[in-house]
């Protein structure tokens, strides 16, 4: 069984740019998370959705990023625009209920430069 | 609101070594806790966990116990090898589906 897809798994944009990145979460997950990791501030979620709906935007540092799941296998994360502050790896993860064990994808490395 | 400390790397060991990672959280009610493992260029993968006190957490030699007393949930391998070099997340989840995850620590192993 396919594990959770990423994609692009590296991203190199100019500042100003408009970045997209997608996720697949593991067939018959419920729960769709977005992390950002960067060596200043280590893992941090973003966002998470339960049944295609967000649930918690909290951890979204700004308006420059947006969040969507169209349906139960794709999910984006927008950046528009992009700054080179936003350069980091962005991890998605899903389970399969509440409170049962996250899978994480390989992530997308983001550089802006 | 809930957090995770963690030693800091990088820790530098040699192959049949002991290993322990220390992690100490701060959380309100009775969080379940977790040890991550990345290896260069994956995702987090779930190593071992916890869900409520005097539990241990095991897999592939590695052990955890939840200490509610101290708050902490060290992570030790009595035996370390060249393929546990990677970076470990200690985390814990509280109310709701969210993981707080502490800053990770590099962990080399030298043959």
């Amino acid at each position: 069984d396919a594990g959770v897809i990423q994609s692009p798994r590296h991203e190199v944009t100019e500042m100003g740019q408009e970045v997209t990145l997608r996720c697949k979460p593991i067939s018959g997950h419920d729960y769709l998370f977005w992390y950002r990791q960067t060596m200043m501030r280590g893992l941090e979620l973003l966002i998470y959705f339960n049944n295609n709906v967000p649930i918690d935007d909290s951890g979204m540092p700004e308006d420059r990023f947006s969040a969507k799941m169209p349906n139960a296998s794709f999910s984006t994360l927008k950046i528009q625009p992009s700054e080179p502050r936003d350069s980091a790896v962005y991890f998605c993860a899903s389970s399969a209920g509440r409170g049962l064990q996250q899978y994480f994808g390989p992530g997308t490395r983001l550089t802006v430069t | 609101g809930n957090s995770v400390t963690q030693m800091e790397g990088p820790v530098t060991l040699s192959e049949e070594a002991f290993l322990t990672i220390n992690c100490t959280y701060t959380a309100t009610g009775y969080p379940s806790l977790f040890w991550y493992v990345q290896y260069p260029g994956e995702g987090l993968q779930l190593l071992l966990k916890a869900t409520k006190a005097d539990d241990k957490g095991s897999n592939k030699g590695f052990e955890a116990t939840y200490r509610k007393e101290t708050t902490s949930f060290h992570l030790e391998k009595g035996s370390v090898q060249v393929s546990d070099s990677a970076v470990y997340f200690c985390a814990l989840r509280g109310a709701g589906n969210k993981l707080t995850f502490g800053g990770g620590t590099r962990v080399l192993v030298k043959p």
